[in-house]
């Protein structure tokens, strides 16, 4: 149980480009989801929060208007990168949180996002 | 803001043989959960351990256990009889207790290296 799917896997894409990566909880509900970035042999660093049917929360230094996230439904979270740049390029890696409680976060296998 | 420090940007130890990993935290709350994940090359994230503040007994999973010093903020993570499917990325993260509301904060990792 307690399964989350990212699609995709690997994306190329070129620059100017918008980008949509898919985080889904497969046999639960996600009440919140959360979208971390990891650059190459580095940590996760949490870019934001989504909770279902409300807007996302932002960490300090994310560009709200660059990383777009939709939680429209308690299985379902969407990111996309408008108007991707190089810099852009990362591994970005979503995770989801339960009704359960106990704070434990289920990840998704993650996204490699390259930007020509 | 809460900080997550794991000083040992690499280990190495040998098969079947026990690895202890560092962790220090910072934080002003006293309620809180504590983490250890395990990152192998294929890049997903797996819990191995958790802790809850308020529980001062040690979590202990199969060979897996850590060593809780709240008053010293220190999470370290002990592998005993170690195998060769330990040899990854791990990471060591703080989540608080906002309703599991907050992202995790996780260090900068530590690679094992598992030597046969």
């Amino acid at each position: 149980g307690a399964v989350v799917s990212q699609h995709p896997s690997r994306v190329i894409c070129k620059s100017g480009t918008s980008v949509k990566i898919e985080c889904r909880s497969l046999d639960f509900q996600a009440t919140t989801m959360f979208w971390y970035r990891q650059f190459p042999k580095q940590s996760l660093m949490l870019m934001a929060t989504s909770n279902e049917g409300s807007k996302a929360t932002y960490e300090q230094g994310v560009e709200k208007d660059k990383f777009l996230i939709n939680h429209a439904s308690l299985t379902l979270s969407t990111l996309t990168v408008t108007s991707a740049h190089p810099e852009d390029s990362s591994f970005y890696i979503c995770s989801a949180r339960g009704s359960h409680g106990g704070n434990e976060q289920f990840f998704g296998p993650g996204t490699r996002l390259t930007v020509l | 803001a809460q900080t997550v420090t794991q000083s040992q940007p690499e280990m190495s130890v040998q098969e079947a043989e026990t690895v202890t990993l560092s962790c220090t935290y910072d934080t002003s709350e006293s309620d809180y959960y504590l983490f250890w994940y395990k990152q192998p090359p294929s890049r997903q994230m797996i819990l191995v351990i958790r802790q809850e503040a308020y529980k001062q007994q040690n979590a202990t999973e199969n060979r897996f256990s850590v060593n809780f010093q709240k008053a010293a903020k220190s999470f370290s993570l002990k592998i005993s009889d170690s195998q060769l499917g330990d040899a990854a990325m791990y990471f060591c993260a703080y989540g608080g207790r906002r309703g599991g509301a907050d992202g995790l904060t996780f260090g900068k990792g530590t690679h094992l290296i598992i030597q046969p």
